[in-house]
């Protein structure tokens, strides 16, 4: 099975530009979960869907942040403009809703942003 | 203070050696508590669950929950130059799907 595609791997751009970076999750899975890793603050969760739906986005730094998700197997998280300090890996996870006590988060390779 | 602490190391061990990776943490609703491993330019991946206190093992692994002392750990028996990597813990409390997660622990193991 394919496991959480994130697309692009890489992406380097200049300060003030809009960045978009994708996710599919896993077939199936019904939470999708937006999350970003630098080395001061590391692993922190922007935002998270369930069945489509934003559930929580009390992560998201600030409005130039936007997380969509128009169907089941696909996410966007976008960054308009972007910024220096916005240089952070961003990984995508997804999970399946299970009793409650077993929902393993299934990470993506993530996409390393760098904005100069 | 954070939410979850875990020391960064790195932490440098000689093949065959036994491993300690701890976390502590200051929210006592935490139920349920994680261990994953991220290898380099790698997303995590889960090694480890527990719900509330005890122990739980699987193979070289043993995860340990104090809910008293507010404090995990992972344990890696026999450890292997493979198991280099960085170890995060992660916990939620019982009523969301929110994941807190350490800093990580970076770990080399050389042979």
């Amino acid at each position: 099975d394919a496991g959480v595609i994130q697309s692009p791997r890489h992406e380097v751009t200049e300060m003030g530009q809009e960045v978009t970076l994708r996710c599919k999750p896993i077939s199936g899975h019904d939470y999708l979960f937006w999350y970003r890793q630098t080395m001061m603050r590391g692993l922190e969760l922007l935002i998270y869907f369930n069945n489509n739906v934003p559930i929580d986005d009390s992560g998201m730094p600030e409005d130039r942040f936007s997380a969509k998700m128009p169907n089941a197997s696909f996410s966007t998280l976008k960054i308009q403009p972007s910024e220096p300090r916005d240089s952070a890996v961003y990984f995508c996870a997804s999970s399946n809703e299970g009793d409650g006590s077993n929902q393993p988060q299934h990470f993506g390779d993530g996409t390393r942003l760098s904005i100069l | 203070q954070k939410e979850v602490e875990q020391d960064p190391g790195p932490l440098s061990v000689p093949e065959g050696a036994i491993v300690s990776l701890n976390c502590t943490y200051s929210n006592s609703a935490f139920q349920y508590f994680m261990w994953y491993r991220q290898y380099s330019r790698k997303g995590p991946e889960l090694l480890m669950y527990t719900y509330s206190s005890g122990n739980k093992e699987d193979g070289r692994f043993t995860a340990q929950v104090d809910k008293s002392s507010k404090y995990i750990s992972l344990f890696i028996r026999d450890s292997q130059p493979s198991d280099s990597a960085t170890y995060l813990c992660a916990m939620r409390s019982y009523n969301t799907d929110k994941l807190i997660f350490g800093t990580g622990t970076r770990l080399q193991v050389f042979p």
